[in-house]
């Protein structure tokens, strides 16, 4: 079975700062998803960023981007220019290509990080 | 804007009296989800519907029922609710057909239930 660990609890940056979030992954098969969740105080889960495990390249939007590291099983999350709306709870979760019926749509979550943005 | 829907955004019931909260979206997706998100944690997923096709996770209690009368909506049952039911539930959709992003799920904005 997949896993997903995220090793940190907290993090704080200050604002126009950057940071890193953490996240890694344990899976015996070859091609998947994965993505950062971010949900705000108002805690509708917003999608951040996707990687499809096949592309080397790494995913970026914007302000956001990941370190993809497919051999390490590591997927972290770089957030540049930090801002106050930036502070949630963030999850990296993991998706299976392969899959009985739509289980294969399942996500399986970390436990998140709490993002604080300092002014 | 095309999205998922939750209502009520606040429930409040009594120990043991059904309640029922609703999802709908305008998403036209095939696939719908239930989790639970308790304070700190990650979402757990309940169930989910993929098209008319129910699957229930292993270690969902058989208090939580769920119904899909049709592709828009979808309904959470919790028969007999109990103190540590109370929580954040929130509804998800995605699609599996082709053409969409189809490994991306849509979160509604969650229905908080207390339970007294």
């Amino acid at each position: 079975a997949q896993t997903v660990t995220q090793s940190q609890p907290e993090m704080s940056v200050q604002e126009a700062e950057t940071v890193t979030l953490s996240c890694t992954y344990d899976t015996s098969e070859s091609d998947y998803y994965l993505f950062w969740y971010k949900q705000p105080p108002s805690r509708q889960m917003i999608l951040v960023i996707r990687q499809e495990a096949y592309k080397q390249q790494n995913a970026t939007e914007n302000r956001f981007s990941v370190n993809f590291q497919k051999a390490a099983k590591s997927f972290s999350l770089k957030i540049s220019d930090s801002q106050l709306g930036d502070a949630a709870m963030y999850f990296c979760a993991y998706r299976s290509v392969w899959g009985n019926g739509g289980s294969q749509g399942n996500l399986i979550f970390g436990k998140g990080t709490k993002l604080s943005v300092k002014p | 804007d095309a999205m998922v829907i939750q209502n009520p955004r606040y429930q409040v019931t009594q120990f043991g009296k059904p309640v029922t909260l609703s999802c709908s979206q305008t998403l036209n997706h095939n696939v719908m989800y239930w989790y639970q998100q308790k304070s700190s944690q990650a979402p757990k997923l309940l169930f989910h519907y993929y098209d008319k096709d129910f699957n229930n996770e292993a270690d969902t209690p058989d208090n939580f029922q769920s119904r899909r009368p049709n592709t828009s909506f979808c309904f959470l049952d919790i028969r007999s609710p109990g103190l540590g039911d109370a929580a954040m539930y929130l509804c998800a959709t995605s699609s599996s057909r082709q053409g969409h992003s189809s490994y991306e799920q849509y979160f509604g904005p969650g229905t908080r239930l207390t339970v007294t």
